[in-house]
């Protein structure tokens, strides 16, 4: 599959486990973010990664641990999450080069906590 | 920070109408605004940007405006489809570390 993919699709999750996501791009950016989608807040940016360092974190709670091996691979670990975290997390990459911000989406991960 | 405001938070236009979606952005440093598409069960998508050295791109059926004063900036989408429901997402940057995107708007087209 081409451009960035997510795995897994869909998970649930009792509050007590701890899980990770995993995000990748095949499309040669130096940039990748993590975003949480939903009803309250529907595109809310979590962490960004540069050449796989941090930038930002937008004050997320320490329960999201994000990972970035390489420019291409991102993980955002979990644990201990609570029922509001229920959201769908979308991945995105974009170029650090050029005139172009845009940012290519992942399909995302439904995340169900129970 | 910056925060960015859109409004309405749902739209219902017939068919071959058009359609006009507004934001409002707090940081007058912020230099770029895209607008995405998401369709139902679907990621999101780029449809225009625009930057603050320019006050209007167009694309055939879509447009956006940008008044850097103001600090507001508007969609137009002419002769509306079906294909064209979806949510919208506004969004204003400052650089590619941080885009803020508005809490979107739900575009529906009746045929």
């Amino acid at each position: 599959e081409t451009g960035v993919t997510q795995t897994p699709r869909h998970l649930v999750m009792g509050m007590t486990n701890k899980k990770s996501l995993k995000c990748e791009q095949h499309l040669g950016h130096n940039a990748m973010y993590w975003y949480k989608q939903s009803a309250k807040k529907p595109l809310e940016l979590m962490f960004v990664y540069n050449f796989k360092e941090q930038t930002e974190n937008n004050s997320v709670p320490s329960r999201f641990s994000p990972e970035c091996p390489n420019s291409s691979h991102l993980f955002l670990h979990l644990h201990t999450l609570q029922p509001e975290d229920s959201a769908l997390y979308l991945c995105a990459s974009s170029p650090t080069s050029g005139s172009s911000y845009e940012q290519y989406f992942g399909p995302g991960t439904r995340l169900t906590v129970t | 920070g910056e925060n960015v405001e859109q409004h309405p938070s749902t739209l219902s236009v017939q068919e071959g109408d058009s359609a006009v979606i507004k934001c409002t952005y707090s940081d007058s440093a912020s230099n770029y605004f895209p607008w995405y598409k998401q369709e139902l069960g679907k990621r999101p998508q780029l449809i225009i940007d625009i930057r603050s050295n320019v006050g209007e791109k167009k694309d055939q059926r879509i447009a956006v405006t940008l008044n850097k004063t103001a600090k507001h900036f508007s969609l137009h989408i002419t002769e509306t489809q079906p294909e064209d429901s979806a949510v919208y997402f506004c969004a204003a940057s400052l650089n590619r570390d941080k885009v803020i995107f508005g809490p979107g708007t739900s575009l529906s087209v009746i045929p």
